[in-house]
């Protein structure tokens, strides 16, 4: 099936530190999500981007759709220990009729204070 | 309230045994999922529903079934269960009528098949 290949796998930083995952896939994409996942509940959406080279911010979190359609990026500024958890992109292929959403295999992210 | 809730939220189950996992919604939403979460897999999709009488087999589908008993309840069943089924299990919903893409997760099923 199609592949988003999410990175890195896994973070560790300190609090305070600005943080940056990615998604890219050889597929273009017509719709990227980014989603956060706390330990032992379901995602949370975070951002949803709907057009190529949109920049959007919730808070802390920018995250950006890009020009070519083929990838995204999520920042986290300031990290605080509520960051952690997992993050997943999610995309909607440009060719595939529906919603259903291709999941990236996540980005653990780890905060120490 | 939480707006999607799943039922049970864990649940211990031996090899060849029926299980059904349920999701109920109240925000009004069409569109219901089930997703299986595996570590380091991410979330796959096993069925989707646009409406009641609309359903569709997702990347993973095989050894599952579903039921859409009505807009706001949509059943994952494992008829047979096998270990390798042992997963978390989320259901999520979307509304077409505003952003189709925004799916809402529940808070998941943890399902050990031994």
């Amino acid at each position: 099936g199609q592949q988003l290949n999410q990175s890195p796998q896994s973070m560790f930083i300190q609090e305070g530190e600005d943080v940056s995952m990615n998604c890219t896939s050889s597929s273009i994409f017509n719709t990227w999500l980014w989603y956060k996942q706390d330990p032992g509940e379901g995602p949370v959406l975070l951002i949803a981007l709907y057009k190529a080279g949109e920049l959007t911010s919730n808070g802390r979190l920018t995250a950006q759709f890009g020009i070519t359609r083929k990838d995204s990026f999520l920042n986290i500024s300031a990290s605080i220990p509520s960051d952690v958890g997992i993050y997943f992109c999610a995309g909607q292929l440009q060719w595939q009729a529906g919603t259903a959403l291709i999941f990236g295999k996540g980005t653990t992210l780890s905060v120490s204070s | 309230d939480a707006d999607v809730t799943q039922t049970p939220r864990n649940r211990i189950t031996k090899t060849g045994k029926r299980i059904m996992l349920e999701c109920s919604q109240t925000k009004g939403h069409d569109r219901m999922y089930w997703y299986r979460q595996d570590p380091g897999l991410g979330l796959r999709l096993i069925y989707y529903s646009f409406d009641v009488k609309d359903i569709n087999k997702g990347e993973i589908s095989d050894g599952y079934s579903v039921s859409r008993q009505a807009q706001a309840k949509f059943s994952l069943s494992l008829e047979s269960a096998i270990p390798n089924q042992t997963a978390l299990y989320f259901c999520a919903t979307s509304d077409p009528r505003t952003s189709p893409y925004e799916q809402y997760f529940g808070p998941g099923t943890r399902l050990t098949v031994t």
